[in-house]
């Protein structure tokens, strides 16, 4: 079945610094990305949505220059978390899209922890 | 905008108990509905889907789900759990013929004990 990996699982990063999180979908070609955030012991928020080749499209109050996204091929969107602060610790997941109707491929998420 | 409401945040069960999780959407046209699992330290997994036809939807591990369109509803059911059904539960919908996002309940806690 369709494969999405997610790198890094893990990552501690500075105050101030900042963290590249890679979504690669291993046997497909997803035309669609998306990215979302989950706090402990809630649902996953939406984040944005990237088309290959085309700005992500963000959700109300996420700051866009804050989490730079780039879809720059149809297997691969990196999400940067640029000047990390403590408050942006939390577990990012991103899904991949192939052709429609294909369903939806989650990769196995980023718990980001900015000290 | 589509919104889902699952009413059930944390359910604890013995094991062979039978289940049944609510889930309620509210949009104003057809939608896609899923139900995804996260074991604990895991990714999502898929557990069902329903695009269209019969409304009971059978999926992995023994679970179902009947999308009743009148109710808005997509309950999530499984006649027997066990321990290792021990995980977070999320329904999730979309509009029907697109690749669009999917909005998530805030999803259900199952804890099963022995």
């Amino acid at each position: 079945g369709a494969v999405v990996s997610q790198h890094p699982s893990r990552v501690i990063c500075k105050s101030g610094t900042s963290v590249k999180i890679e979504c690669r979908s291993l046997d497909f070609q997803a035309t669609t990305m998306f990215w979302y955030r989950q706090f402990p012991k809630q649902s996953l928020m939406l984040m944005a949505t990237s088309n290959e080749g085309s700005k992500a499209t963000y959700e109300q109050g996420v700051e866009k220059d804050k989490f730079l996204i780039n879809h720059a091929s149809l297997t691969l969107s990196t999400l940067t978390v640029t000047s990390a602060h403590p408050e942006d610790s939390s577990f990012y997941i991103c899904s991949a899209v192939g052709q429609v109707g294909s369903g939806y491929t989650f990769g196995s998420g980023t718990r980001l922890t900015v000290v | 905008a589509q919104s889902v409401s699952q009413h059930n945040h944390h359910v604890i069960l013995s094991e062979a108990a039978s289940l049944e999780l609510g889930c309620n959407y509210s949009y104003g046209g057809t939608v896609n509905l899923f139900w995804y699992v996260q074991y604990p330290g895991q990714h999502l997994q898929l557990l069902l889907k329903y695009f269209s036809g019969d409304p009971l939807v059978k999926g992995i591990k023994g679970f179902e789900a009947e999308f009743i369109k009148s109710k808005f509803s997509f309950n999530l059911r499984k006649p027997s759990v066990q321990w290792s059904d021990t995980a977070e539960y999320f329904c999730a919908v979309n509009p029907t013929g697109t690749a669009s996002k999917l909005t998530f309940g805030t999803g259900t806690r199952l804890q099963v004990t022995l």
